[in-house]
């Protein structure tokens, strides 16, 4: 199975900061990899698909960029509503995997 | 507007057997692969199974294959997940999802339900 790995597992940001959020695939998935954002209690959200392509409705801050192993996903100026668990998704190969989440919390 | 929503979660004991169901709304069902993820209390998401609209293509995760059944009833618009031989480390919330597009990631997700085994 592909391992995907992000970095850092949680950190804390104020409002209007800029946030970059990376994974990292164990081998090459092309730009099969997707976002989601995850907050207390609820279901996930697909932020992003197909590596860079904002998800239908999802606000214009947030992007992702990459290829191959490597990507990442940018939050361009945090709103307060951002504060929640970021995972991305391999759907290259099965079983499609998950990176362990990211935590965002505020400062 | 789509809407997926589980039933069938509870409390059963280790080795027992559980069926979830995903009831869909508000898209061309048999077009569409659907899926199952679970959430182990405090942890992160993990993928489960798919399958295709057709039912043509399934696949599962290693820790559940042999376990775990998918299955799918286009006339109903609903979406199944076997379980048997439960373990407690199945312990989770289950999410129903709708695949994006052919087999691709998730995008519409049901509110997610609690399965507990436990002795």
């Amino acid at each position: 199975a592909i391992r995907m790995t992000q970095s850092p597992s949680s950190f804390s940001a104020s409002i209007g900061d800029r946030v970059t959020i990376t994974c990292r695939a164990s081998q090459g998935i092309s730009s099969y990899l997707a976002w989601y954002q995850q907050k207390p209690g609820k279901a996930p959200k697909l932020l992003i698909y197909a590596a860079s392509t904002l998800e239908s409705g999802v606000p214009s801050r947030f992007s992702g960029s990459g290829s191959g192993t490597d990507f990442t996903l940018t939050i361009s100026s945090l709103q307060s509503e951002d504060f929640a668990t970021y995972y991305c998704q391999q759907y290259y190969s099965y079983p499609r995997t998950f990176g362990q989440g990211t935590r965002l919390e505020i400062k | 507007e789509v809407r997926l929503l589980e039933s069938g979660g509870g409390l059963v004991q280790p080795g027992g057997s559980l069926r979830l169901s995903c009831a869909a709304s508000g898209f061309t069902f048999s077009n569409s692969a659907m899926g199952w993820v679970r959430q182990a209390p405090g942890q992160g998401l993990e993928w489960v199974s798919v399958m295709s609209g057709s039912g043509d293509n399934i696949y599962y995760t290693d820790s559940v294959k042999g376990r775990f059944t998918i299955s799918r009833d286009n006339s109903e618009n609903t979406v199944y997940l076997q379980m048997n031989s439960l373990r407690v480390e199945d312990t989770a919330v289950y999410y129903c999802a709708k695949d994006r597009e052919v087999l691709g990631c998730s995008d519409y997700w049901g509110q997610g339900t609690l399965v507990t085994v436990s002795s």
